[in-house]
């Protein structure tokens, strides 16, 4: 497609209910990640994937928190158990190639996820 | 473990005005530096990538520049405008695969 595409745009859900976040790059970026935006904050790293397999999973800030992306393309973030916590904005972004040479990182609109 | 710094957090400038918004990074073993514009409730925009190797970009009315070994970038913004207000944020790309974000520079411009 033209651009990161995520679904659903915004998603609430009640405390302890599992969700799943979906992140479709630009065609043909091997390279894609998912960040965690608070209010007031910048971007965190949660997890990186280059083709099929994560790469650096290092941001995820618990076992309650799983990424796929079983044929290297579309990508889904699932969040198990979820806590008010979890409240933020999560952010995709994909690249070209890990290095983000030479057209550097595209974001998608982020999905603003609420637990109450 | 690399740490990037906007300085200020909030702007408030005149319209027609130029003005710089800087950035420092601890680490200056970086392989790229992105600038990037986010409006209330919406996404990333990119607005100018500079690779390592580099020591400036511009894009119309931005340039952004960077020197990697005193861990400094600033985004010079040229006759500001209404539309430009918005959070510019700054992101460093080191030796592993991530980004690592500032905390933003919140922009308004006074019509």
């Amino acid at each position: 497609g033209a651009g990161v595409s995520q679904t659903p745009s915004n998603k609430v859900t009640e405390k302890g209910k599992y969700v799943e976040l979906r992140c479709d790059p630009i065609s043909g970026h091997t390279a894609l990640y998912w960040y965690r935006q608070s209010l007031g904050q910048g971007p965190e790293f949660l997890i990186y994937f280059q083709g099929t397999g994560a790469a650096d999973d290092s941001g995820l800030p618990n076992d309650r928190f799983f990424a796929v992306r079983p044929e290297g393309s579309v990508s889904t973030l699932k969040i198990q158990r979820t806590e008010r916590g979890d409240s933020a904005v999560y952010l995709c972004a994909s690249s070209l190639n890990p290095t983000g040479f030479p057209y550097g990182y595209t974001f998608g609109s982020g999905t603003r996820l609420t637990v109450v | 473990k690399q740490e990037v710094t906007q300085i200020p957090a909030a702007l408030s400038v005149p319209e027609g005005e130029n003005l710089v918004l800087n950035c420092s990074f601890t680490d200056s073993a970086i392989y790229n530096l992105q600038w990037f514009r986010q409006d209330p409730g919406k996404g990333l925009t990119s607005l100018l990538l500079i690779q390592s190797s580099q020591r400036e970009q511009t894009s119309g009315r931005l340039n952004a520049s960077l020197d990697k070994s005193s861990g400094r970038s600033t985004l010079y913004i040229a006759a500001s405008q209404p539309g430009d207000s918005a959070t510019y944020l700054c992101a460093v790309k080191g030796g592993n695969e991530k980004l690592t974000f500032g905390t933003g520079t919140r922009l308004t411009i006074i019509p």
